[in-house]
């Protein structure tokens, strides 16, 4: 099994439809992340969970609700989306919450959105 | 709000030559990561840089942390095709907040 798996792959929607993402990891961490990848622009960090706790939101808009049943397991729902939200949407985790030194970070194939 | 820049922003190449990339900020870093994306992919890591002047060789490549800790570079002897990818540089601040570059699409033809 892979180490970080998320689904679906690609995902269209029209903006007043809901839908969720999912990210699964097989590594035992217990640090999860979800990340933004639009076109020409850096990797946003939008939300970070540790033990299954929320300790990192980056001024995400509310359309965007994380959730975190446990440690192996995180869910992006999504809800009416404007069409600038179609990006690659990765998760990550690692063994902890990055502290004083960086922890080392295994990514997702991610999931390719566009919001019609 | 603490930023990386990266360049060039794109390159292409022809297999066997050999190739700088850039990574600079004007704030200093605790430790800074390269990562390469392919693809269809997410990103993976390659290697991470903590020591100012550091310098650490992963086959080809070649990181280098700067003095400062404000800036890194990526060498690539030798470029193949199978080096073809983003890559992209991440600096931590001491655990405070975790930014990425834009990265540099490198294309490496056969």
């Amino acid at each position: 099994e892979t180490g970080v798996t998320q689904t679906p792959r690609h995902l269209v929607m029209g903006m007043t439809n809901k839908k969720s993402l999912k990210c699964e990891q097989h590594l035992g961490h217990n640090a999860m992340y979800w990340y933004k990848q639009s076109a020409k622009k850096p990797l946003e960090l939008m939300f970070v969970y540790s033990l299954e706790e929320r300790v990192e939101n980056n001024s995400v808009p509310s359309r965007f609700s994380p959730e975190c049943p446990n440690s192996s397991h995180l869910f992006l729902h999504l809800h009416t989306l404007q069409p600038e939200d179609s990006a690659l949407y990765l998760c990550a985790s690692s063994q902890d919450r990055k502290g004083a030194a960086v922890e080392t970070q295994y990514f997702g194939p991610g999931t390719r959105l566009l919001v019609l | 709000t603490q930023l990386l820049e990266q360049s060039p922003q794109f390159l292409s190449i022809q297999e066997g030559e050999n190739l700088t990339v850039y990574c600079n900020s004007s704030s200093v870093f605790s430790s800074l990561q390269w990562y390469r994306q392919e693809p269809g992919e997410g990103p993976v890591l390659l290697v991470t840089v903590v020591t100012g002047g550091e310098v650490k060789k992963l086959k080809r490549l070649t990181f280098q942390f700067g003095d400062a800790r404000k800036d890194s570079s990526l060498h690539i002897t030798a470029a193949q095709p199978g080096d073809t990818g983003l890559y992209l540089c991440a600096g931590d601040n001491y655990g405070q907040n975790f930014v990425f570059g834009p990265g540099t699409r490198l294309s490496v033809l056969p």
